[in-house]
């Protein structure tokens, strides 16, 4: 099987500008997750979709928003991009189950 | 909320020989999943040991094991017979078994991570 996939993996944008981000889950998983991670706040949880539907969400402003398809694939989408948003992007995927979450290989945004 | 503590921001340990990363852990929930995630420099995160709460037993993965606490709220990860391919970022790792309406809960709480240097 094959793994998480997250496109782009390097991206450089300008403040102001917005930004989306795309994860296709492992196959047959219904769950993805994003998470941002910088070197002064750590990993912190964005939003979780199920089935489509937003299931958890974290403490970030409206600028980032999600969505998830039929076909499981997410998007993430950063608008008016601040400095603060320069971090590795990672999402993951699972089952919908019990089961453990396998990450991407991350995004990587450069805001200047 | 929850909150996940790793007080040792850096670790170093001999090739061969065996180290422990510690964590620590606040929640009111009973029914929860405890991760140990390991990040290598390419920045996969890659899952090494999970450990449900339910079960006392400690869990183990070939050289790596915990041991889990569940009264003093503590999770630490042993790594025996070390090798230089262990050298990364780890993480520790709490997720909730599932939200309010019963559904499964998909959010990791992370703590800040600490980085093991392997030595030859």
């Amino acid at each position: 099987k094959a793994g998480v996939t997250q496109t782009p993996r390097y991206l450089i944008k300008t403040r102001g500008q917005q930004v989306t981000l795309s994860c296709s889950p492992i196959s047959g998983h219904r769950s993805v997750s994003w998470y941002q991670q910088t070197p002064g706040q750590g990993l912190q949880f964005l939003f979780e979709y199920f089935s489509e539907t937003q299931r958890n969400k974290g403490n970030f402003p409206g600028r980032f928003s999600g969505r998830q398809f039929s076909n499981s694939r997410s998007e993430m989408n950063v608008s008016t991009l601040e400095l603060g948003d320069s971090a590795l992007y990672l999402c993951a995927s699972r089952s919908g189950t019990d089961n453990e979450q396998f990450f991407g290989p991350g995004t990587r945004l450069t805001v200047l | 909320a929850q909150t996940v503590t790793q007080s040792q921001p850096e670790m170093s340990v001999q090739e061969a020989e065996t180290v422990t990363l510690s964590c620590t852990y606040d929640t009111s929930e009973s029914d929860y999943y405890l991760f140990w995630y390991k990040q290598p420099p390419s920045r996969q995160m890659i899952l090494v040991i999970r450990q449900e709460a339910y079960k006392q037993q400690n869990a183990t993965e070939n050289r790596f094991s915990v041991n889990f606490q569940k009264a003093a709220k503590s999770f630490s990860l042993k790594i025996s017979d070390s090798q230089l391919g262990d050298a990364a970022m780890y993480f520790c790792a709490y997720r909730r078994r599932f939200n309010a309406g019963g559904t499964s809960y998909g959010k990791l709480t992370f703590g800040q991570g600490t980085i093991l240097t392997v030595h030859p």
